[in-house]
């Protein structure tokens, strides 16, 4: 199975700040990298797709790059809503899907 | 957009089973594929199982092969997640969500049920 991580498990940021967000598969997964935010109490909710297409109605502020095992999320400018969990989340080996532990995003 | 509602919280005992439902309304039931994670308490999302309506065709994660079942019922358009033999260590939040093929052939989890909390204690 492929295996996902992220790095770093926990950040603290402040309003304003460019963020970055690390996620690494442990084989070649193309672009089939996605990226969910999740907040607590709620569903996760998709971002990036394609390891860089911005789903529809998520602000421009938030980015993806990558391609093969690495993979990068970031936000150019933090806002107060954005303090979440970040997961990424690969379908190269679909129909087996895996998730990674998440990053959780603090207010500084 | 299709519409996620699953059923209620429940506590059950050690050893049963569950079944959470996850009814769909938007859009044509039969024409979506149906996943289910779950999410343990402090840590990431777990991919469980999938079926495809239209075809009754389900596949499961290896770790929950032979606990898990999933089913639909097109005339209610909805799907079930039923699991066995429950242990303290499947407590955890239910999650159902539509699976979509993006125009890159990447497929996504884009509509999500609101969850539903399974406790496992005697």
């Amino acid at each position: 199975d492929i295996q996902m991580t992220q790095s770093p498990s926990s950040l603290s940021a402040s309003v304003g700040d460019r963020v970055t967000v690390t996620c690494r598969a442990s084989q070649t997964i193309d672009i089939y990298l996605n990226w969910y935010q999740q907040k607590p109490g709620k569903a996760p909710k998709l971002l990036i797709y394609g390891a860089s297409s911005l789903q529809s109605g998520v602000p421009s502020r938030f980015s993806g790059s990558g391609s093969g095992t690495d993979f990068t999320l970031t936000i150019s400018s933090l806002q107060p809503e954005d303090f979440a969990t970040y997961y990424c989340q690969q379908s190269y080996s679909a129909p087996i899907f895996t998730f990674g532990p998440g990053t959780k995003l603090y207010i500084k | 957009q299709v519409q996620l509602v699953q059923s209620g919280a429940e506590v059950k005992k050690p050893g049963s089973s569950v079944k959470v439902s996850c009814k769909a309304s938007g859009g044509t039931f039969n024409s979506h594929t149906i996943t289910w994670v779950r999410q343990a308490p402090g840590q990431g999302p777990e991919w469980m199982g999938r079926i495809i309506p239209k075809f009754d065709t389900r596949y499961y994660a290896q770790r929950f092969q032979g606990r898990v079942t999933i089913t639909a019922d097109e005339s209610t358009s909805t799907a079930y997640m039923e699991l066995s033999s429950l242990r303290s260590e499947d407590t955890a939040v239910y999650y159902c969500a539509r699976e979509f093929l993006t125009i890159f052939g990447v497929i996504v989890f884009d509509s999500w049920g609101q969850g539903t909390l399974i406790t496992v204690s005697s």
